[in-house]
Parts: C-alpha cells; structure tokens; sequence
C-alpha cells in the first residue's frame, strides 16, 4: 500500500531563516505530487505540484520554491522565512492519470 | 472554471442527531467530487468521491453523499452523529491537470 510521509511535524523558525521542507511517497511509481498551505481560519491553498522529477509548476507567486529531486520526494523551500510564511504545510500524492488525491500528516510552521 | 462552495462554515449537531453538510459546485464538464475530513493538527483523509458511476456515493464512518446535476449539489450526510465526527470537512471538484479546488471548509461540531 501506499503511504506519505512529511517532517519535520512541527517547527519553529525566526524571521529571515531558511526552510526545507520534505515530503516522501512509498509504495507508487511516477506520482502527481502536490505542496498546500493552510493558514489559520482559510482553506488550502495550492502552492507548488510536480508531474515528474523536476518538473514544478508554481500556483501562486509567493517566497517559496519547490523541488523534486527524486521520482517520490518534494521539497519545499525557502531562503528567508517572513512571518506571513506560517501555518500549515501539506503535501498530497496522486497517481499519475488520476484526480482522487492523498495527504500526509502536515508540518506545523511558525515564524516567530 | 471549477469553484465550490460550501455552505456554513460552522455547523453544530447533537449526538445522535443527523448531519448535512451542504457543497455546491460549478463546473463546465462532468465533474469528479471529493469530500475529505480533517481532524486537528492532521492531515485530510478521503471521506469519498463520486466519479460519474452511482449518483448516491457511501463513504467510510458511515458518510455517504448524493450527486445532483440539476441543483450542481454534492450533500454530505450521515444519519448519526457520533462525538467522534467532530473535524472540519472539505468538499473538492476536479480541476484540469489532475488538480483539485476546494471549498472553504465546513467544522462540525457535536452536543452531547
């Protein structure tokens, strides 16, 4: 079976600091990955997803970028934290031709 | 262009009693529909999704949801409520490129 998984679970970041973020997928082959933000009282946000190792799409325009170095690893990134950068982080898989997709447990991020 | 909506961002219940939590959909094609549920600091789970097969879609923990072309509607309901479905919950369509667009998100609380 398939199973995703992301860490850190929880983490906590001054302003201006890096970030990685990163997300692993077991058990499938060529999966669509996806990288949301949920911030505080709003709904998902879709920020970053992959059809194949280095191919990236970025949704919105924000500080923070995205990788795939490996067909089930995506990793998110950013150079310098701002505060607006907090909440929580997650990370979905799909199978290549097919919508229904699947989420990891999230990370928690705040910026202090 | 797809959108959803769902109607209530809170919704409060009593034991026992039934749930509805009430989705609303546009879309130019036949779409996919999702309902996800998300429990505290977790990440979504795959409640169901209707795929154009049965317009009446069961779910896991007794949730089932009805298709209506006609009222673009995708209704949540449960007969029962239990204390243990008290999350917040998501109804999604499909979007080209085998991305999702999700409704705001609805929290359900449950009376003892």
């Amino acid at each position: 079976s398939q199973t995703i998984h992301q860490w850190p679970a929880t983490l906590v970041q001054p302003v201006g600091s890096p970030l990685s973020l990163e997300c692993t997928v077991e058990g499938t082959s060529n999966p669509n990955l996806y990288w949301y933000r949920q911030a505080a009282g709003r709904g998902l946000q879709l920020l970053f997803y992959s059809v194949g190792i280095g191919q990236i799409s970025s949704e919105v325009p924000q500080n923070l970028s995205a990788s795939r170095p490996q067909d089930r690893q995506f990793i998110l990134s950013s150079k310098k934290l701002l505060l607006s950068d907090s909440g929580f982080y997650l990370c979905a898989w799909s199978g290549s031709y097919e919508e229904t997709q699947y989420f990891g447990p999230g990370t928690r991020l705040l910026v202090l | 262009a797809q959108s959803v909506t769902q109607l209530g961002s809170h919704v409060s219940v009593s034991e026992g009693a039934l749930v509805l939590l009430r989705c609303n959909y546009s879309s130019s094609v036949p779409p996919y529909l999702f309902w996800y549920v998300q429990y505290p600091n977790q990440g979504l789970q795959l409640l169901l999704k209707y795929t154009s097969a049965a317009t009446l879609v069961k779910g896991i923990n007794g949730f089932e949801a009805e298709f209506k072309k006609s009222e673009t509607s995708f209704h949540l309901t449960k007969p029962s409520a239990h204390m243990s479905d008290a999350a917040e919950y998501f109804c999604a369509v499909s979007k080209y490129g085998n991305k999702l667009v999700f409704g705001a998100g609805t929290i359900l609380r449950v009376k003892s």
